[in-house]
């Protein structure tokens, strides 16, 4: 079985402040790993995704990630937060060797930047 | 150019009517996926077909019925609608299936309102 947790469902920062949004997974292989946003109304935009190799990954509008093998996690981070970043982000595993490719979605956590 | 695309966009219906959505990829990807959101904005995979092949089939009510007629469109016809069917459902594509690595691409939403 397969499972993500993002602890916090609410992360609230000031513009121009770094952000981190958590993100700790459970998989029986070895994970394939996404993060994706999703402003008000609108479907989910992919962002970045850890398949192999570099721990520190970059995606779309300045967002990196951090694979970490031995806590098991996938924090999303900024160094410096938008108001526009202010959405809805999810944290996706996959185990790479089994489970007909689908995709496991965390709860969500919504960020808030403000001015 | 909409790269994955759903209709309706805003679906309001009695309790016990039957309904569909239809979404098509243009994306050219062989994979494409229903996710259900609720009220709590949390999203769980419904279906999966993978070449107009189901792969992946949820612990869903047999009211909800996906089809396929080719690899670009999977359409959900629900019967027999429930009040607690109220939510928001994604269609989504992606290149591959299995252990494949490639994101997923969201549709804008169809809302569902069952009253």
């Amino acid at each position: 079985a397969q499972s993500v947790a993002q602890p916090e469902d609410q992360v609230n920062v000031a513009e121009g402040n770094p952000l981190t949004v958590k993100c700790t997974y459970s998989v029986s292989g070895n994970p394939y790993l996404f993060w994706y946003v999703q402003y008000p109304n609108r479907g989910l935009q992919f962002l970045l995704k850890y398949i192999t190799g570099d721990n520190l990954v970059k995606g779309s509008y300045g967002f990196e990630a951090e694979f970490n093998k031995s806590q098991t996690s996938f924090h999303l981070k900024k160094p410096s937060a938008l108001v526009s970043d202010s959405a809805l982000y999810f944290c996706a595993v996959r185990d790479r060797w089994g489970n007909a490719g689908k995709s496991t979605f965390g709860d969500g956590t919504t960020l808030t930047v403000k001015p | 150019d909409t790269a994955v695309s759903q209709t309706p966009k805003y679906l309001v219906t009695q309790m016990g009517n039957d309904k569909s959505i239809k979404c098509e990829q243009n994306l050219g990807h062989d994979t494409m996926y229903w996710y259900k959101q609720d009220s709590k904005k949390f999203l769980k995979i419904m279906f999966s077909y993978n070449n107009k092949e189901l792969i992946i089939n949820e612990t869903v009510p047999n009211r909800f019925s996906p089809k396929s007629p080719d690899k670009a469109h999977l359409n959900l016809h629900i019967n027999s609608l429930e009040l607690g069917d109220s939510a928001v459902y994604f269609c989504a594509s992606s290149q591959g299936q299995g252990s494949s690595y490639n994101e997923q691409f969201f549709g804008p939403g169809t809302r569902l309102t069952v009253l």
